[in-house]
C-alpha cells in the first residue's frame, strides 16, 4: 500500500512566482520527512527535510511544513527558477527507511 | 560533502548473466547502504537495506538469491542481479546514510540503467 502519497503528478509555475508541492501520508510512525529533487536518468538530490516533531524548516528558497494532525507536508519554493523544473519527490522515514511519493514534476515557466 | 558514486552508470547483457552494479560513499563512511530500483514514471522503491559487515535484509517480494548484496566496507556496497531477464531491465539507485548529519538524511548515487537482452 502506498504510505506516502503525491496527488498532484504535475505543477506549472510561472518564474519569480510560488512552487507549492503537498504530500499525504498514512503512518503515523514516521518520523522524519525528506524532500528530493530528481532529473531524469539521475539520483535524487536532497533539498530539504524535517523532524517530526518540528513543524517548519527553512533553506534558502525552500521552506517545508508538517501539520501532524493532518499527516500532511508541503514543500514551498519561493521564488521559482527555471533550473527547478525537474521531478520532486516527497520520502518519509521510519526506522532510517524512505517511503518515497509518486513525485511531482514541475515546470518554471518563463 | 556526502558524495555517492555508483559504477556502471549504464550495462546491457544478455539474459542469463549477471550484472555487478556498485555503490560507494566517496568522502564520508556509510555503515548503511540501500538499493532501490525505479521503474519509468513510477516511484523509487526500496529492494534492500545493505549493512556493512552482516547481511542485507530485503524488502517483501525482493528475491534475495536473485539481487545478491554485499557490503564489504564502510565506503563500498554491491549488488549483483544474477541471472538477469529482461524483466529485471530498470534504472537501480544506491544511497548511504550521512551519519555526521544525524543519520535521516540518504544521499543517492546517479544510478545505473540496465538493460536486459
Amino acid at each position: 500500500d502506498q504510505q506516502v502519497k503525491q496527488n498532484s503528478p504535475s505543477l506549472s509555475v510561472q518564474e519569480g512566482r510560488i512552487s507549492i508541492l503537498n504530500c499525504d501520508y498514512t503512518n503515523s510512525m514516521f518520523d522524519y520527512f525528506l524532500w528530493y529533487k530528481k532529473y531524469p536518468a539521475e539520483g535524487p538530490t536532497f533539498l530539504i527535510s524535517i523532524s517530526s516533531i518540528k513543524d517548519k524548516n527553512e533553506d534558502g528558497r525552500f521552506t517545508v511544513f508538517l501539520n501532524k494532525s493532518a499527516k500532511h507536508l508541503s514543500l514551498h519554493i519561493v521564488p521559482s527558477q527555471p533550473g527547478d523544473s525537474a521531478v520532486y519527490f516527497c520520502a518519509a522515514s521510519l526506522n532510517y527507511k524512505l517511503s518515497f511519493g509518486a513525485g511531482t514534476t514541475v515546470t518554471v515557466r518563463a | 560533502g556526502a558524495v555517492v558514486s555508483q559504477h556502471p552508470s549504464w550495462v546491457i547483457c544478455k539474459s542469463g548473466t549477471s550484472v555487478k552494479i556498485e555503490c560507494r560513499s566517496l568522502d564520508f563512511q556509510a555503515t548503511t547502504m540501500f538499493w532501490y530500483r525505479q521503474f519509468p514514471k513510477q516511484s523509487l522503491m526500496l529492494m534492500a537495506t545493505s549493512n556493512e559487515g552482516s547481511k542485507a535484509t530485503y524488502e517483501q517480494g525482493v528475491e534475495k538469491d536473485k539481487f545478491l548484496i554485499n557490503h564489504a566496507s564502510l565506503t563500498l556496497s554491491t549488488l549483483t542481479v544474477t541471472s538477469a531477464h529482461p524483466e529485471d531491465s530498470s534504472f537501480y539507485i544506491c544511497s548511504a546514510r550521512d551519519l555526521r548529519q544525524g543519520g535521516y538524511e540518504q544521499y543517492f548515487g546517479p544510478g545505473t540503467r540496465l538493460t536486459v537482452t
